[in-house]
């Protein structure tokens, strides 16, 4: 069965970074993109970027462009998110989901567990 | 300030029928872009509900349906149970700087 694992919670300070890794199993991983989405204590979910896992381009949303970084490793199904310059706004919880294509848009059949991040001094 | 605008909450009684409105634009819903659901129980992952619109992955229960019409989408959910109840989420694609994955502000169902 397709299974999404992240990595553990992580603690912060301002200013750092955190990098989280997704790790896929149960399909081949690069027949789909992977797509990371955060989530803010009591908030919506919010795009972050995505990856096509085949030849690594990534695409940012323009929030985050210049703060975060999405990579892959075919030998390990493996794909990770980088976030840089952290601050108490990027407390969330974040989640990777494979993206799967159809009738003009992206839709996110299988998501992560979700691993919070909690950025504080 | 949600790109997709959705109703905070909604409730029902177990057995009743309720619907989820999620409301466009010209960049994104009225311009024939498909739109998925996302249920989310509490404390877990979003789960797929519903996505093109109105297909409904394996393991869904045909009590829940989508429809599209114009700018607006709706999620409806018959025969309400008692594990219904979750934060839902609209999704789709944006054509302007938002996108191209935007997600609504979420609907709280309250199975009452």
């Amino acid at each position: 069965q397709v299974q999404l694992v992240q990595s553990g919670a992580e603690v912060k300070k301002p200013g750092a970074s955190v990098k989280v890794s997704c790790k896929a199993s149960g399909y081949t991983f690069t027949t789909d993109a992977i797509y990371w989405v955060r989530q803010a204590p009591g908030q919506t979910l919010e795009w972050m970027g995505w990856i096509n896992t085949v030849n690594g381009n990534t695409k940012y949303s323009q929030k985050f462009q210049g703060r975060v970084t999405i990579t892959r490793d075919i030998s390990a199904n493996t794909a990770y998110m980088e976030l840089s310059s952290l601050r108490s706004e990027d407390t969330a919880v974040y989640y990777c989901a494979r993206g799967r294509y159809g009738s003009g848009s992206y839709h996110f059949d299988y998501w992560g567990q979700g691993t919070l991040v909690t950025v504080s001094s | 300030q949600s790109v997709l605008t959705q109703p905070p909450s909604v409730s029902g009684a177990p057995g009743q029928r309720v619907t989820i409105s999620c409301t466009g634009s010209s960049s994104n819903l009225g311009t024939s872009y498909v739109v998925h659901w996302y249920q989310q129980l509490p404390g877990t992952a979003p789960k797929l509900l519903i996505y093109g619109n109105n297909n409904r992955p394996s393991g869904v229960p045909d009590r829940f349906s989508g429809s599209k019409s114009g700018t607006s989408a709706s999620l409806a959910i018959t025969g309400l149970q008692a594990e219904d109840e979750a934060d839902y989420y609209c999704q789709s694609y944006d054509s302007s700087l938002s996108g191209p994955v935007v997600f609504g502000g979420g609907t709280k169902l309250t199975v009452l």
